[in-house]
């Protein structure tokens, strides 16, 4: 069964919009993390936001913001004020347990802003 | 912030050679290392697990014999591809996790490896 479900491939957002990429995940453990990666065409993989699985608020990091919602096993990335740089592959990424386990990655949603 | 350094970049070689792909965390030690596969417009594939002084663990379908992992030190990881073939050709990407740190820390990734074999 696929862990993390990203269900858009693409998505187009007009520049300074704001811009909603979906996951949502399948674990039985309680104790987990949910990460988001931005990947621009050059390929290195960029840290962009966390969120807990015990943490009571949503994450956010600037333009990134995380909507958590714990119970419909949902952590969806928005990005605000969309930029011509935002355009990349982004990737959910979840980890069960403690650091040092692996992440499982979700297939990916490539985001294109348009001028 | 924490920096993962992966080298070569990039790599052309003829089939039947060996590539070794070193995987380096320069201001932190890292216990467990991570190696991926991706191809084109794909999600990342875990390969292998990289634990320091012992033997890597691969997932399932990831041939032991062809992608040779070694973690000889708390900063270095190192992937061999033996006997390389054009279906191997692929971006490699290899991330770590500090030795010591909360389980929100982020995997830090190293910047890839494109490997074209000719």
């Amino acid at each position: 069964a696929q862990k993390i479900t990203q269900t858009q491939p693409g998505m187009f957002v007009q520049e300074k919009e704001a811009v909603t990429l979906d996951c949502t995940y399948d674990t039985s453990d309680p104790s987990y993390g949910l990460f988001w990666y931005k990947q621009p065409s050059s390929g290195e993989m960029i840290f962009l936001i966390y969120q807990g699985s015990y943490d009571q608020q949503n994450a956010t990091e600037g333009r990134y913001s995380l909507n958590f919602q714990k119970a419909r096993k949902s952590a969806n990335l928005v990005i605000s004020a969309s930029q011509l740089g935002d355009s990349a592959m982004y990737f959910c990424a979840m980890r069960e347990g403690e650091y040092g386990n692996k992440l499982v990655f979700g297939a990916g949603t490539i985001l294109r802003v348009k001028s | 912030g924490a920096v993962v350094s992966q080298h070569p970049s990039w790599v052309i070689c003829k089939s039947g050679t060996s590539v070794k792909i070193e995987c380096r965390s320069l201001d932190f030690q890292a216990t467990t290392m991570f190696w991926y596969r991706q191809f084109p417009k794909q999600s990342l594939m875990l390969m292998a697990t990289s634990n320091e002084g012992s033997k890597a663990t691969y997932e399932q379908g990831v041939e032991k014999d062809k992608f040779l992992i070694n973690h000889a030190s708390l900063t270095l990881s190192t992937l061999t591809v033996t006997s390389a073939h054009p279906e191997d050709s692929s971006f490699y990407i290899c991330s770590a996790d500090r030795l010591q740190g909360p389980s929100n820390q982020p995997q830090h990734f190293g910047d890839g490896t494109r490997l074209s074999i000719l």
